[in-house]
């Protein structure tokens, strides 16, 4: 069955500290891939997104993911956070153009940042 | 331009009963996906509507069940309601199928079975 992991459940940083959150998914073929994020109090918004070319994309705030093919993975990056990042992160993949086309959501990463 | 509408709020039900659940999306969009959020399990996919049409169902019970109207807003209903149906359901919207493009995310209607 298809599936989406994401294996920092919660994680704890301080300002100014790198985050990496991880994602992977078991789907093959064609993929597209996002990361939402669900601020306190607010309601769940698109964070960036991968449809093709380059693997490297960029989103809103500072954050970053990197496809990497190989790995079925699409981890998510900032290199300094700030407090104001404390949120919940989802990861979501579809394999679009595959026989469901379903988008299936990871179970999520609650990120606190120390301030 | 107004946001992903989701009524009611709140809703508190006994188990047994049904409950319908309404979601008004964006304007122009035409694909509406429901999903039930509890903690712990993460955003788990209900069901997506494409232009009146059932596109995707996730893997639930026959007793969820929805449908998306002509105007493009949308209702999710649950018969025979257990206490495991507690959680807070949650409809985005999109211009394109939700796989494809950037959903749209509503408020939830936290719906609590006791």
């Amino acid at each position: 069955a298809q599936s989406v992991s994401q294996h920092n459940h919660h994680v704890i940083l301080s300002e100014a500290a790198s985050l990496e959150l991880g994602c992977n998914y078991s789907y093959g073929g064609t993929v597209n891939l996002f990361w939402y994020v669900q601020y306190p109090g607010q309601h769940l918004q698109l964070l960036l997104k991968y449809f093709s070319g380059d693997p490297l994309v960029k989103g809103i705030k500072g954050f970053e993911a990197e496809f990497i093919k190989s790995k079925f993975s699409f981890n998510l990056r900032k290199p300094s956070v700030q407090w104001s990042d404390t949120a919940e992160y989802f990861c979501a993949v579809s394999n679009y153009g595959g026989a469901t086309n379903k988008l299936i959501f990871g179970t999520g990463t609650l990120l606190a940042v120390q301030p | 331009k107004a946001g992903v509408t989701q009524t009611p709020r709140y809703l508190i039900k006994t188990r047994g009963q049904q409950v319908t659940l309404s979601c008004s999306p964006i304007s122009g969009h035409r694909s509406v996906s429901w999903y039930q959020q509890t903690p712990g399990q993460g955003l788990q996919f209900l069901f997506e509507y494409f232009s009146e049409t059932q596109r995707n169902k996730g893997n639930f019970p026959g007793r969820f069940s929805g449908r998306q109207f002509s105007n493009s807003r949308s209702e999710m209903n649950v018969s025979t309601l257990e206490l495991g149906d507690s959680a807070l359901y949650l409809c985005a919207s999109s211009l394109g199928l939700a796989g494809a493009d950037e959903q749209y995310f509503g408020p939830g209607t936290r719906l609590t079975v006791t």
